[in-house]
């Protein structure tokens, strides 16, 4: 079965300091999402991306967070200056072209730690 | 936002003995989703509902819609060990792909 890659598996980063998790969503789905789960908390949405925008966000994805589909087979997360509370995993979603396809294939995440 | 109402908390139960977990919102959805979560791992779809009053089955998992599309239920018959994990329900409104997450229930099963 196809699936969406995540990488890193795993970033340790400085508060205050940029990242950029990385996702490859299944080659033919058309709408990207990202998610967020704290750990021991429930899975949050952050932000839906199609037709190369923002389709929508969540009170979460504020200034800080970014998102961008580089190319045709990368879409990215960007977190500008981190913060303690942007420890989490987060994981990138993706669907296909109906929209009752509402069958998201997640990635395995990434777990992002911020000292 | 909406908010969704997942219980139980957690499960202990032995193998073999069947399961019950329920999910509840203050404002509909068009859809709902159970999802299981292994450590480690993203959520897995388990099954979809689309309709008020759909009653949907997937092997030994089996999962109903509300009638008023405010609640859902997933049940898990005669469970086995690798049944272990945590057991998500989502709702969607308008977005197919923006879904709002129950707490989960985590669920262990002693062999």
């Amino acid at each position: 079965e196809p699936e969406v890659t995540q990488t890193p598996s795993h970033q340790v980063t400085q508060m205050g300091q940029e990242v950029i998790l990385r996702c490859v969503p299944i080659s033919n789905h058309l709408y990207f999402y990202w998610y967020r789960q704290i750990l021991g908390q429930k899975v949050e949405f952050l932000v839906s991306f199609y037709n190369n925008e923002i389709s929508e966000k969540s009170e979460i994805f504020d200034d800080q967070f970014s998102v961008e589909r580089p190319d045709g087979s990368n879409f990215t997360l960007k977190i500008r200056s981190t913060k303690l509370e942007d420890s989490a995993m987060y994981f990138c979603a993706s669907r296909g072209d109906s929209r009752r396809n509402e069958k998201l294939f997640f990635g395995s995440g990434t777990q992002l730690s911020v000292l | 936002g909406q908010q969704l109402n997942q219980s139980p908390q957690s499960m202990f139960i032995q193998e073999g003995e069947d399961v019950s977990m329920n999910c509840t919102s203050s404002s509909i959805f068009n859809t709902w989703l159970w999802y299981k979560q292994d450590p480690g791992e993203g959520p897995v779809l388990l099954i979809a509902l689309y309709k008020a009053g759909e009653l949907t089955s997937n092997g030994r998992l089996t999962a109903q819609f509300g009638i008023t599309r405010k609640d859902s239920f997933l049940n898990i018959s005669a469970s086995i060990p690798s049944d272990v994990g945590i057991y998500f329900c989502a709702g969607q409104y308008r977005d197919a792909g923006k879904s709002t997450f129950g707490d989960g229930t985590t669920l262990t099963v002693k062999p």
